[in-house]
């Protein structure tokens, strides 16, 4: 299995709403990231988790609150987001330890913020 | 992280060999290169990585020079389906932050 697995891939929620984006790997990789891309524009790192502590932070607003209960899964949970947050959201996760510094990425969440 | 520096759009046919060519003047030792491709509305894929001179894998080469301050992906017979945003990073080893650039959006025409 060599698949990062995103659910859902569509989300329109509004301003007062709370929503959980999901991540799912199988391949073992220990370290996994958040990116959020809006259109026409490269990925934006967001957090990335190492053996499932946050190990970054890109000075993110409080509204994204990352998770990661164990080291096949990733949680981003969001809560009172504004319009400008609507955006494709990618996880993404590599190995560690080895010289495969790749990361493999899901196919995203399109969110859009009413 | 060295900043990198890439063509924001190139044009080419099918069948013709693709050079996209990515600026690291900051480049420090221990760093490496990789390149992704990048679909509307999906993540991005790993095309190649290295570290020095030359590499080669089924689907592109990756030249880098002897002073690494810059790197060329080359697209050996391009087709429709190659086009695309091309990422080049610069990473280093052992290194959690992987910092994507502008990327070079590459259109093959028929």
């Amino acid at each position: 299995d060599t698949e990062v697995t995103q659910t859902p891939k569509h989300l329109v929620m509004g301003m007062t709403n709370k929503k959980s984006l999901k991540c799912e790997q199988h391949m073992g990789h220990r370290a996994m990231y958040w990116y959020k891309q809006k259109a026409k524009k490269p990925p934006e790192l967001m957090f990335v988790y190492s053996y499932e502590k946050l190990s970054i932070n890109e000075s993110v607003p409080s509204r994204f609150s990352p998770e990661c209960p164990n080291s096949s899964l990733l949680n981003l949970h969001l809560h009172a987001l504004q319009p400008e947050d609507s955006a494709l959201y990618l996880c993404a996760s590599r190995p560690l330890g080895g010289r495969d510094e790749k990361l493999f990425f899901g196919s995203g969440t399109q969110l859009s913020v009413l | 992280l060295a900043k990198t520096t890439q063509p924001i759009s190139m044009d080419s046919y099918e069948g013709q060999e693709v050079n996209i060519t990515c600026s690291h003047n900051n480049i420090a030792t221990n760093d490496y290169i990789t390149w992704y491709q990048q679909f509307p509305s999906q993540g991005p894929r790993f095309i190649i990585q290295g570290y020095k001179t030359k590499v080669t894998n089924e689907v592109a080469s990756l030249f880098i020079p002897a002073d690494r301050k810059s790197s060329t992906l080359s697209l050996p017979r391009v087709s429709l389906s190659d086009t695309a945003v091309y990422y080049c990073l610069v990473g280093t080893r052992g290194g959690f932050k992987t910092i994507f650039g502008a990327g070079t959006r590459l259109f093959v025409k028929a």
